[in-house]
């Protein structure tokens, strides 16, 4: 069964400062794996994905991942943290394509931005 | 392109009541769609998914049931709510054909009194 482990529910850091928030994954077949962000009272919306090609993903908003497979980690990094970043951040994993391979999300990171 | 619609956006229902919500998808066809309820600290918890109209799986024993009258309508109901149905629901879809991800509604806010 797959699972996914957020480690830190809370994290704050300066804005500039970097951003890292923690991913580790368990799955029995080579997973695919996703960070999400969540602004309040409002759905997920996808920040980036890996799916089996380059380790080092891009996304959205300056964030990016790198799929690390003997860490089971894929933990969001961005460089230089800013306010609007301030949200709440979801990593999920699936182990297929296809209806019946549904996401498993992890318990989320609280994202604080400090001045 | 494909949008997601879910409604209400907020809802304040009293114990042993009936509940409602619904989801609907444009743009697509066929889509697999989920519903979700996100209690705080406790991330997501899947409570129903649907590959293909009147097919329904249930992830978790509860008060609540699912049902897709039509192609890209999924809707979440309950006969009787209980104070613990309280939480943040989302409503998703995903690509018939391989697809990864999945895409989410803005979410309803239901609070049982």
């Amino acid at each position: 069964a797959q699972s996914v482990t957020q480690l830190g529910s809370h994290v704050s850091v300066s804005e500039g400062a970097l951003v890292l928030l923690r991913c580790n994954y368990s799955s029995s077949v080579p997973p695919y794996l996703f960070w999400y962000v969540q602004y309040p009272n409002q759905g997920l919306q996808l920040l980036l994905k890996y799916t089996s090609a380059a380790t080092l993903v891009k996304g959205i908003n300056g964030f990016e991942a790198e799929f690390k497979k003997s860490e089971t980690s894929f933990h969001l990094t961005k460089p230089s943290a800013h306010m609007s970043d301030a949200a709440e951040y979801f990593c999920a994993v699936s182990e297929g394509t296809g209806g019946g391979n549904k996401l498993t999300f992890g318990t989320g990171t609280q994202l604080k931005v400090e001045l | 392109s494909q949008t997601i619609h879910q409604w209400p956006a907020t809802l304040v229902q009293p114990v042993g009541s009936p509940l409602s919500l619904e989801c609907t998808v444009e743009g697509t066809s066929n889509p697999n769609l989920y519903w979700y309820r996100q209690a705080a600290g406790r991330g997501l918890q899947l409570l129903f998914y649907s590959v293909g109209i009147g097919q329904i799986s249930s992830e978790v024993p509860q008060n609540l049931s699912a049902s897709r009258p039509q192609d890209r309508q999924f809707i979440l109901s309950s006969k009787k709510l209980l104070l613990s149905d309280s939480g943040f629901y989302l409503c998703a879809w995903k690509p018939p054909l391989w697809a990864t991800e999945a895409f989410f509604g803005q979410g309803t806010r239901l609070t049982v009194v």
